[in-house]
């Protein structure tokens, strides 16, 4: 199985600040990695797919990066809504496994 | 608008079973792939099942640790996706998410939670 570790797992941050959240993959994903949100209430919502691709509706705040291996997700500057967790998720080969999740918290 | 509602879950025994069920609206759920996902305590998401649809002869795909514990199927007739789980461990405590194939559209989770 394909294990994915995300970092940090805890990330304090302004509002208007810009975060990164790294997602590392014990073998290559040729870009079959995506990035969810989920929300306080516990909903879970899309942001990105494959690498870099917004889901429809995800602000252009958003935004993914990577190959191979590494890959990230910056926020450009933040806002309210965005305190949450995130993570990543790989779709390169079964079984699709998640990152333990990064808590972007409000400094 | 696209909704996935899961209904089904509760307080269960250990060793005891319980069907999720998933019901979908909004999209073509016939040519649709489905996933069943779940979220520990500790928030971990831990993908279980997927069902192809029936021009793939609804292939189906397990997380090897519920391989023959649960079972995923589904109704084109009535926009559902369900989750046999049979046997059931503490460890299967857990928020139980429906999702689309491609993981583009996820259900509101429904709670299990198994314990004596």
């Amino acid at each position: 199985d394909i294990q994915m570790t995300q970092s940090p797992s805890s990330l304090p941050a302004s509002l208007g600040e810009r975060v990164t959240i790294s997602c590392r993959a014990s073998q290559g994903l040729s870009n079959n990695l995506n990035w969810y949100q989920q929300r306080p209430d516990g909903t879970i919502k899309p942001l990105i797919y494959y690498t870099s691709n917004l889901q429809s509706g995800v602000p252009s705040r958003f935004s993914g990066s990577g190959s191979g291996t590494d890959y990230s997700l910056t926020i450009s500057s933040l806002e309210p809504e965005d305190f949450a967790m995130y993570y990543c998720q790989q779709d390169a080969s079964f079984p699709w496994t998640f990152g333990g999740g990064t808590k972007l918290e409000l400094k | 608008e696209v909704q996935l509602v899961e209904t089904g879950g509760g307080l269960v025994q250990p060793g005891n079973s319980l069907k999720l069920s998933c019901a979908t609206s909004g999209f073509t759920f016939s040519t649709a792939w489905m996933n069943w996902i779940r979220q520990t305590p500790g928030k971990r998401l831990e993908w279980l099942a997927q069902i192809e649809d029936k021009s793939n002869n609804y292939f189906i795909s397990y997380l090897e640790s519920v391989k023959g514990r649960f079972t995923i199927s589904r109704d084109d007739s009535k926009s559902s996706v369900y989750l046999q789980m049979n046997n059931l461990k503490e460890e299967d405590t857990a928020i139980y998410y429906c999702t689309t194939g491609s993981f583009d559209y996820w259900g509101q989770g429904v709670m299990v939670t198994v314990s004596s």
